[in-house]
């Protein structure tokens, strides 16, 4: 069973903020959230992680619920280059799980 | 600074022949060193991890195996390849962690099983 769940696919105007929800209801006390995006024949690419509180970096924010079941990727402002699947990941420790990701488009 | 490498960046293989993928890390010592796998519009499934030269652990029981011979350089082999072993292998590698370190991977080989 996927320990993350994402929507397929979302959609974004150039220049607006953007959304990426995530749950992963059987997290335990100790994994940690990462995200990752990843372009077409490409390895993915970091974008941010945490554990219990919100975080911010320069790409992105990242708020995560108060129970830890679900969290969300904030890409503040959209460009055509955040176009890529973006996959939320539970780090414990030992290995990544990685969800299905949701492969976003940027409408310009 | 650190870069992964990993080849070759293609390779189109018929059913039953052997297998080697080559990863090298450059810039760092004793890192985690992972092998995933990528079928075609699906996420990652990781297929062996290594803390140390020798040191292998395999998650997906499968036909392939794994190798860390040197400090900074992890393999993928299989002596006899199946058509569901196509797929998109990606290394990566992180510092000693347990949880909260990036991993980063490398540019990946696309295989393809005929």
């Amino acid at each position: 069973d996927a320990k993350t769940t994402q929507p397929n696919s979302m959609e974004s105007n150039e220049e607006e903020p953007v959304h990426l929800p995530c749950n992963h209801s059987t997290i335990s006390g100790t994994d940690y959230i990462h995200w990752y995006r990843q372009l077409p024949s490409q390895g993915p690419e970091y974008v941010i992680h945490g554990l219990t509180s919100n975080v911010n970096n320069r790409m992105a924010s990242l708020a995560i619920a108060e129970d830890r079941k679900s969290s969300t990727l904030i890409l503040h402002r959209a460009t055509l280059r955040d176009a890529a699947v973006y996959y939320c990941i539970l780090d414990t420790g030992n290995q990544f799980y990685f969800g299905t990701g949701t492969s976003l488009t940027v409408i310009p | 600074s650190q870069t992964i490498h990993q080849w070759p960046a293609t390779l189109v293989q018929p059913v039953g022949s052997p297998l080697s993928l080559e990863c090298t890390v450059e810039g760092t010592s004793n890192p985690n060193l992972y092998w995933y796998r990528q079928a075609a519009g699906r996420g990652l499934q990781l297929l062996f991890y290594s803390v140390g030269i020798g040191q292998i652990s395999s998650e997906v029981p499968q036909n392939l195996s794994a190798s860390r011979p040197q400090d900074r350089q992890f393999i993928l082999s299989s002596k006899k390849l199946l058509l569901s072993d196509s797929g998109f292998y990606l290394c990566a590698w992180s510092q000693p962690t347990r949880g909260g370190e990036t991993q980063y991977f490398g540019p990946g080989t696309r295989l393809l099983v005929l």
